[in-house]
């Protein structure tokens, strides 16, 4: 089976710039997150989708970052303005049993590398 | 809120020894994960143990959930060099919104 996709691999911006990142999750996975791992640190969890609907973005910082999921597949997550602190890797997850059945595995597609000077 | 640690931050080990890492919660955990993030690559996924006290074996990898589901722990019986990356648990809680919350990691280097 294909896994999950991201693009870009790496993007460089400066400060106050925004930027894009876009993911396709594992075929018949309802439920989509987005996690951003600093370096030296685990994955945060940004946002999480259940189909098309959010299901946890308590810790999106909604002043500058934004995600959808159009059609419950794809998904963007978009940074404007963008700051210093926000370099780090994005990651896009795929679960196909939501968080609520205990058993939903984390499939990572391989990462998006921002970096902000 | 619920603050998942691990110890130690990093473990140096020559090839054959053996590697323990530990993971903690501060609250009483449904259930927790494991996963391996190889250097320059995405964290995949290990294991999931539910019960207390439960013991799982993948081949030179023994995962355990303590009582109190509350603590776990990874150990590695003879390293091997592809045994090198940053593994990390993640402890899911059901109140806290059911998403898996994933602890700061331990790197191993294997020295051959």
């Amino acid at each position: 089976e294909a896994g999950v996709a991201q693009s870009p691999r790496y993007k460089i911006i400066e400060k106050r710039q925004s930027v894009a990142f876009w993911c396709n999750p594992i075929s018949g996975h309802a439920t989509l997150y987005w996690y951003q791992q600093i370096l030296g640190q685990g994955p945060k969890l940004l946002i999480q989708f259940q189909n098309n609907g959010v299901v946890d973005d308590s810790q999106l910082p909604k002043d500058r970052f934004s995600a959808e999921r159009l059609k419950g597949v794809d998904s963007t997550l978009k940074i404007q303005p963008a700051k210093l602190e926000d370099s780090a890797v994005y990651l896009c997850a795929s679960s196909l049993n939501p968080p609520f059945s205990g058993a939903n595995v984390l499939t990572f597609g391989a990462g998006s590398r921002l970096t902000v000077l | 809120g619920q603050q998942v640690m691990q110890i130690p931050q990093y473990q140096h080990v020559q090839e054959g020894e053996d590697f323990t890492t530990y993971c903690n919660s501060s609250t009483t955990l449904s259930n927790i994960q494991w996963y391996k993030q190889r250097p320059g690559g995405h964290p995949v996924f290990l294991i999931q143990l539910v019960k207390s006290g439960e013991v799982k074996k993948q081949k030179r990898l023994t995962f355990q959930f303590g009582e109190a589901k509350k603590n776990s722990s990874l150990h590695i019986t003879a390293t091997q060099t592809t045994d090198v990356g940053t593994y990390f648990c993640a402890g899911q809680k059901r109140s806290y919104g059911q998403n898996f919350v994933f602890g700061p990691g331990t790197r191993l280097s294997v020295l051959p």
